[in-house]
Order: structure tokens, then sequence, then C-alpha cells
């Protein structure tokens, strides 16, 4: 059974504050990290595919970061605005299953004006 | 262009009923999956087809649940005899491919509640 988890579960911060959340995977038969937004009543959206040890990935104020051998990547959020407020959910995929996507429980972000 | 879309988007039934679900992929992709999230928890894989056929079925949980892509677009995800356990949101994904790059793209999801 592989084990993603993320943290913090919940987090509110105010508007115009950076953050960041972690995910940690296996740092065995790695294949991929997905980052995803999920805002509810709405289609989780991807924000990355992160494949190697080290990728860094950047779409306007939200980055990540990735490190296979130990096991974890980093989501960023500079100057977070209301419009964040979502669930971050990462997702591994694995060198042995590489087709379906094992996800953590997710980071709830709300940013309060 | 059009994403993935589900119906329906909301479904209350009784304990013991049978339902259906409907997933639309994207026009091309090959690769559909089913995933299935409850409360507090992320979505847990359920089956994955490519093509027509379902080349991992391992996330079902047990025989009441079932799915199907007959012309390798549409599927539908059948459930039978509806426990109050499988209330959750039930959500559909397709790709273009397999590789580690290929991104896996949503539809909202249908909420099933079972009373």
């Amino acid at each position: 059974i592989l084990n993603v988890e993320q943290s913090p579960q919940s987090l509110h911060v105010q508007e115009g504050d950076s953050t960041n959340f972690t995910c940690s995977f296996p740092s065995s038969n790695f294949y991929a990290l997905h980052w995803y937004r999920w805002e509810t009543a709405k289609s989780p959206e991807a924000l990355f595919v992160m494949t190697l040890n080290g990728d860094e990935k950047k779409k306007g104020r939200i980055s990540a970061t990735l490190n296979t051998k130990e096991g974890y990547s980093y989501l960023y959020i500079k100057g977070s605005q209301p419009e964040d407020s979502a669930t971050y959910l990462c997702a591994f995929k694995s060198s042995g299953s590489a087709r379906q996507l094992t996800f953590g429980s997710g980071t709830q972000l709300t940013v309060l004006p | 262009g059009a994403g993935v879309s589900q119906t329906p988007s909301n479904k209350v039934t009784e304990k013991g009923k049978y339902v259906e679900l409907r997933c639309d992929p994207i026009s091309g992709h090959t690769a559909l999956y089913w995933y299935r999230q409850s409360l507090g928890q992320g979505p847990e894989f359920l089956i994955y087809f490519q093509g027509t056929g379902a080349a991992d079925d391992s996330g079902l949980p047990n025989d009441r649940f079932f799915a199907v892509r007959p012309e390798g677009s549409v599927s539908t995800l059948k459930i039978q005899r509806t426990e109050r356990g499988d209330s959750a949101v039930y959500l559909c994904a397709s790709s273009p491919g397999q590789g580690p790059t290929y991104e896996q793209y949503f539809g909202p999801g249908t909420r099933l509640t079972v009373t």
C-alpha cells in the first residue's frame, strides 16, 4: 500500500501572505508526482507534473519543488489571494503501477481578505 | 475545448438500489480512470480503461462495482445493491497517454448519497 501524506491538513492565511504545503511519498519506484487544485463544485485542475529529482515548476504565483531521493515535494503560493482558496492535492505515480494516481488527503487552504 | 463531463452531478438513492454514473472523456483520450473520494480523504483509484478494455480494475472494492467502456469513449460505472458506505464523490479522468508526464484531466464528479 502506497502512503502519500500531506501537511498541514488545513490552513488559514491572510491575503498577501505567502504559504507552503508539503507532500511526502515513497522514495522507491518513483515515476511522477502531480499537484492538483480543487475548488468546491469544480473539477480538480492540474497544476504540475514533476518527474525528475530537483525539478522546480512555476505557474504564476504558484511554484513547486521535488526531491525524489527523500520523497517530498513542496508547493509554494506567493502573495495569496482569496481566489487561491481551494484544496491542494498531490498524487504519486509509482513505476510499479504507472497508470493510477495515489492521492494524499489534501491541504485545504482558506485565504482571508 | 470541452473537458471531461460527468452525469448526474448529484444522485440520491436508497440502500439496496442500483445506480449508473456516466463519464464523457475528452475526445481522443484513450485512457479513462474512475476514482472515488470519501469525506476527509483523497481520491482513491477504482479502475482504468485503455480503449475499450479494463486494463486495471484492482481498485474496485467488491463485485457490486462494475464499469464498462464499450466503444472506447463514454464510460459507465455501475453499482449494484448500494450501501451507505458507497456514499462518496465519484470522479472520472481521461488522459491522452500513459507516460509519466501525461496529465489526467478530471471531471467535476458525481456526488452519490445512499440513504
